[in-house]
């Protein structure tokens, strides 16, 4: 069974960093991207960007390129979503989800890890 | 940048009725729409890829339809568990994927 389980709620202070992760089992994780959606509370799907965890080749949407940073570790199959400095605007879920390589689709998402910012 | 229209934004039915939603692209994507369902508390889950192709699992009384810039879901006799809100998405320029705002399916 495919599964993507993603880290647990988080609660930060604003300016402050932090590294969410996404773990992929039930499929071969190098043969897939990895993606990276946000929803902030009441709103709808932002995409944010993906990471292919081969050959850590990664598109960032426009939106988001400089103010989050994505990884990957393919020894354990984990992907990673940080921010070096947190805004209370941040205030989101985020989900990750699989993308086929050939795909226009994500056809698996994680449970979503909610991130509080507040002071 | 592609932008997705939805609306709108919220439909009311009842169990039983056949509802279908819209989804507009500002230019053509070819058939690369996806829709998404989400349920409260819920991740997204994929019902449909390709405007028309049925994700692994889904019941047949969901269809899609449609290309280049005007795309419907039809849910053809909604089940309770159908009340939820669905996103289209797009995918046409690679590496962007954009999704639409959403539409709500209420119970009337």
């Amino acid at each position: 069974e495919v599964q993507l389980v993603q880290s647990g709620a988080e609660v930060k202070k604003p300016g402050e960093s932090l590294k969410i992760s996404c773990k992929g089992s039930g499929y071969n994780f190098l043969s897939y991207w990895i993606g990276w959606v946000r929803q902030i509370p009441g709103k709808g799907l932002e995409w944010m960007g993906m990471i292919y965890p081969d050959d850590s080749d990664i598109r960032y949407s426009p939106s988001f390129e400089g103010q989050v940073t994505m990884s990957a570790d393919k020894s354990i199959s984990t992907a990673y979503l940080q921010w070096s400095r947190l805004k209370a605007s941040e205030n989101a879920i985020y989900y990750c989800a699989r993308h086929p390589r050939t795909a226009t689709y994500f056809d698996s998402w994680g449970q979503g890890t909610p991130v509080t910012v507040s002071s | 940048e592609i932008v997705l229209t939805q609306s709108p934004a919220t439909l009311s039915f009842s169990p039983g009725e056949r509802a279908t939603l819209s989804c507009r692209a500002s230019q053509s994507i070819s058939d690369y729409l996806s829709w998404y369902q989400q349920k409260p508390g819920q991740a997204p889950r994929l019902l449909m890829y390709d405007a028309s192709n049925r994700a692994t699992g889904i019941p047949a009384r969901f269809s899609g339809s449609g290309s280049g810039t005007d795309f419907t879901l039809t849910i053809s006799r909604l089940e309770p568990e159908d009340f939820a809100v669905y996103y289209c998405q797009q995918r046409s320029n690679w590496p962007l994927f954009t999704f639409g705002p959403g539409t709500r399916v209420d119970i009337k």
